[in-house]
């Protein structure tokens, strides 16, 4: 069963701080990664997506990585804002199916 | 252009009873899916359509019927609701060349369901 583990399930960061999520996957063959950023009450908004040969793709203050060979991706926020403060959603799709595959999300919290 | 848009946004019902949940988009995406989503849990698949009069199951459908009119709506049927629907559902949906290429996969705003 294709699966898709992130962590930590949730942190707490203060407001200019830097921090790392992390997204293991059992997804294949594997088609694309993408992280997803989902506010309270709303749903996800794509903020990068990255195929087989991609290692690193950026989106203003997050930068997300892939490494296809250990089936392991983070995704970096940069001098962290109030408004930064969502779930974070790792999600996997196999190039044989139409399915994707959700991480549970990890919850950031950014305090000023 | 609005993208995906889900009714209602909440919704109460009573054990047994039934509703629709409505989803259009206005994108002319082949691809539309519905999801829930439950405390601590990533997004389940519910059923997924790939073009108008073709539907599937997802990894969660028993409770849940849909239909694929046209392409432009996708909605989802609760025959009888049971306090295990309470959830949040979201709809989205892509063009099907697409979903494994660049292109975003665009979700409504959610219904938020309780079934007491």
């Amino acid at each position: 069963k294709n699966q898709v583990e992130q962590s930590p399930q949730s942190l707490i960061i203060l407001e200019g701080k830097n921090c790392t999520l992390q997204c293991n996957y059992t997804v294949s063959p594997f088609s694309n990664l993408r992280w997803y950023k989902q506010d309270t009450g709303r749903g996800p908004v794509s903020l990068t997506i990255m195929t087989f040969s991609e290692n690193t793709k950026s989106n203003g203050r997050y930068t997300a990585t892939l490494d296809a060979d250990t089936k392991q991706s983070s995704l970096h926020i940069t001098a962290s804002q109030l408004s930064d403060s969502a779930s974070y959603i790792c999600v996997v799709i196999a190039s044989n199916d139409y399915k994707l595959s959700f991480g549970a999300g990890t919850t950031v919290t950014v305090r000023a | 252009n609005a993208g995906v848009t889900q009714t209602p946004k909440f919704q109460v019902l009573k054990t047994g009873q039934s509703m629709t949940l409505q989803c259009a988009q206005d994108m002319n995406h082949e691809y539309m899916s519905w999801y829930r989503q439950d405390p601590g849990m990533g997004l389940r698949l519910i059923h997924y359509s790939v073009g108008a009069g073709i539907t599937d199951q997802g990894e969660v459908p028993n409770g849940y019927n849909v239909s694929r009119s046209t392409t432009e709506d996708f909605p989802l049927r609760l025959l009888s609701a049971a306090p295990s629907q309470t959830s949040v559902y979201f709809c989205a949906s892509t063009e099907i060349g697409q979903l494994h290429g660049y292109y975003g996969y665009t979700f409504g705003s959610g219904t938020r369901l309780t079934v007491v």
